[in-house]
């Protein structure tokens, strides 16, 4: 299956500091890449879908603000998380999606990245 | 709106017994509906989707579902379970096009499944 990668996995910060996340699909191109939220033995929440080259559609509730989500390559969507408070400390996952943009198409998952906000 | 409900929060079962995690979704028009498995710390894996024809879907692992319209299921199987099958599953179904063709998943809250050596 397609890969998708994320980095960094683990990263821990100071409140108030800025964090990127990196997600890259290493083998197809991402015409669209959705970021999750996943909070512990709980299930995964969209933050955010974008398609390449177009400004991220944020969810209700997702501060754009806050979390700032760039697509700018059919490879590469970056997550910056401004200004990160403790609250912010979660698991987050990206995915992608290749190829034509309709119901068929599969969406793979980057294994995620720890953010603890101390 | 879609959803998708998995009853059991934790499947207990021995290895080398079949298993069965459970899945009932809720979506206007034809359901494409996905399984995906996640080890700890990791993201998730891909192990197959429904979209159209054979009800019986297989996929990696060994693992495979069953589509069923009428009690708008759609439960993971396996016949053998493995140790090292033990992991988090969750169910999702995809709807209709949110915007700029997006298509997205709606995730079940996820079943912990533990196989018994």
């Amino acid at each position: 299956g397609a890969v998708v990668s994320q980095h960094p996995s683990w990263v821990i910060c100071k409140s108030g500091t800025s964090v990127k996340i990196e997600c890259r699909s290493l083998d197809f191109q991402a015409t669209t890449m959705f970021w999750y939220r996943q909070f512990p033995k709980q299930s995964l929440m969209l933050m955010a879908t974008s398609n390449e080259g177009s400004k991220a559609t944020y969810e209700q509730g997702v501060e754009k603000d806050k979390f700032l989500i760039n697509h700018a390559s059919l490879t590469l969507s970056t997550l910056t998380v401004t200004s990160a408070h403790p609250e912010d400390s979660s698991f987050y996952i990206c995915s992608a999606r290749g190829g034509l943009q309709t119901r068929q198409e599969t969406q793979y998952f980057g294994p995620g990245t720890r953010l603890l906000v101390l | 709106a879609q959803s998708v409900a998995q009853p059991e929060d934790q499947v207990n079962v021995a290895e080398g017994n079949p298993l069965t995690v459970k899945c009932t979704y809720s979506v206007s028009g034809n359901p494409y509906l996905f399984w995906y498995v996640q080890y700890p710390n990791r993201g998730l894996q891909f192990l197959l989707k429904y979209i159209t024809g054979d009800n019986l879907v297989k996929g990696s692992y060994g693992f495979e579902a069953e589509f069923n319209k009428s009690q708008t299921s759609f439960h993971l199987k396996k016949p053998s379970a493995l140790v090292s099958d033990s992991a988090l599953y969750f169910c999702a179904v995809q709807g209709q096009d949110s915007g700029a063709g997006s298509y997205q998943l709606t995730f079940g809250k996820g079943t912990k499944l533990s196989v018994i050596p």
